[in-house]
């Protein structure tokens, strides 16, 4: 069945870099846009941006450029999110979500269950 | 940036009746908007896309319409399982992609 998952809980320092990994399976990776959506603590959806996995283009927030970055891995059907110069606000849950279509859908019909990211000293 | 608005932040109801969210577009977004559901500790489900059109294995009971600025996804008939935050997100006017506050359907 079509399936993300995603790497494991991570506590990092302020000012340190955390890199996010989604593992996608059931489906061909090269064919949907994988996005990157994130949730503070009891709060809402949070869209971070999207990477097209066959070209590597990317498209990020306005909020998050300069200090994100995703790539993609084709060989191993893996999207990437990297997020640097952490701050406390940063802590949340980081989801990838697969556009729903081959065509940029821009709707994300296939999630991940998350990656809790703690920022603390 | 588009905000989406969303009523009420809580809808307090029991298994059987009907429940109808509101989602306001702060310009018009023709038809580009989606609904999701999200239950504690759980991803988002995409229920509606296009403002109407449900997502695959999603039961008729959920149905969404609107265009413009006001959108509304109702609930016929409420389930146990239908207790939970729903966002609306759309996708007219982008970057970003934005998401509603939320509306959480709780057990009354």
């Amino acid at each position: 069945q079509v399936q993300l998952v995603q790497s494991g809980p991570e506590v990092k320092k302020p000012g340190a870099s955390v890199k996010v990994s989604c593992k996608a399976s059931g489906y061909s990776f090269n064919d949907h846009y994988i996005h990157w959506v994130r949730q503070a603590p009891g709060q809402g959806l949070e869209w971070m941006g999207w990477i097209n996995p066959s070209s590597g283009g990317t498209n990020y927030a306005q909020k998050f450029r300069g200090r994100v970055t995703m790539t993609s891995d084709t060989s191993i059907s893996t999207a990437y999110m990297e997020l640097s110069s952490l701050r406390s606000d940063d802590t949340a849950v980081y989801f990838c979500a697969r556009d729903g279509s081959e065509y940029l859908f821009l709707y994300m019909d296939v999630w991940d269950k998350g990656t809790t990211v703690t920022v603390s000293s | 940036e588009i905000v989406l608005t969303q009523s009420p932040a809580i809808l307090s109801l029991s298994p059987g009746e009907r429940a109808t969210l509101s989602c306001r577009a702060s310009q018009s977004i023709s038809s580009y908007l989606a609904w999701y559901q999200q239950k504690p500790g759980q991803a988002p489900r995409l229920l509606i896309y296009a403002a109407s059109n449900r997502a695959t294995g999603i039961p008729a009971r959920f149905s969404g319409s609107g265009s413009g600025t006001d959108f509304t996804l109702t609930i016929s008939s409420l389930e146990p399982e239908d207790f939970a935050v729903y966002y609306c997100q759309q996708r007219a006017n982008w970057p970003p992609l934005t998401f509603g506050g939320g509306t959480k359907v709780e057990i009354k």
